[in-house]
């Protein structure tokens, strides 16, 4: 079956820009996070949603991100007046929601530049 | 301040060797040791993960060894091909935060 799958592949924009990273889950899980990854370091936990409520955003870095998932699937996650720091891969994770020894199951990333 | 600390950041291994990834942590609250594989352009993949009420657990060529008391944990890689060169992330969680190490790369020559 399908995975996970995240779009655009690559977003340039430039600082002070207005971003939407998109991620579609494995059909069925309800368990959705979001996760940065910097150059040459590991998954930084952003948000996860179980359903359509974000039950943690306590890794959002500021109140320029934000993230919805307003039908318990596609999920987007939203960066307002972008800097050039948030450069980095954006990662989405799925799993079905059982507890927290569920696989994760890792889309591709969008790898987010800002200019 | 990083809740996982993992070593060496980068291992070379010839083919057939045993590669050992080291990882460390002081949050005793974390409940889950996942490890991830990771190849360019793609995402982390779950390759094994253990609980701690056990000491050990294998799954083909890859096994994890942790130390509770210690609050260490390693990936071993038996019999190393080729084909597992890529980036291993080490990670431990409590509810449904993922705190992940700065990652390995591994090469294993032919």
């Amino acid at each position: 079956g399908a995975g996970v799958s995240q779009t655009p592949s690559n977003k340039v924009t430039e600082k002070g820009k207005y971003v939407e990273l998109r991620c579609d889950p494995i059909s069925g899980h309800t368990a959705l996070y979001w996760y940065r990854q910097s150059l040459g370091q590991g998954p930084e936990f952003l948000i996860y949603f179980q359903g359509t409520g974000a039950a943690d955003d306590s890794g959002l870095p500021n109140d320029r991100f934000f993230a919805v998932r307003p039908e318990g699937s596609v999920s987007t996650l939203k960066i307002q007046r972008t800097e050039r720091g948030d450069s980095a891969v954006y990662l989405c994770a799925s799993s079905p929601g059982r507890g927290v020894t569920d696989t994760q199951y890792f889309g591709p990333g969008t790898r987010l530049t800002v200019l | 301040q990083q809740q996982v600390k993992q070593s060496p950041q980068s291992l070379i291994v010839q083919k057939g060797g045993i590669s050992i990834i080291n990882c460390a942590y002081e949050n005793t609250a974390f409940d889950y040791f996942p490890w991830y594989q990771q190849f360019p352009g793609k995402g982390p993949a779950l390759l094994i993960a253990i609980r701690p009420d056990v000491s050990e657990k294998k799954e083909g060529r890859f096994t994890i060894s942790f130390n509770k008391s210690a609050k260490q944990f390693s990936l071993h890689i038996m019999d190393s091909q080729p084909g597992d060169s890529a980036t291993y992330f080490c990670a431990a969680s409590t509810g449904n935060q993922f705190y992940f190490g700065t990652g390995t790369s591994l090469t294993v020559i032919p």
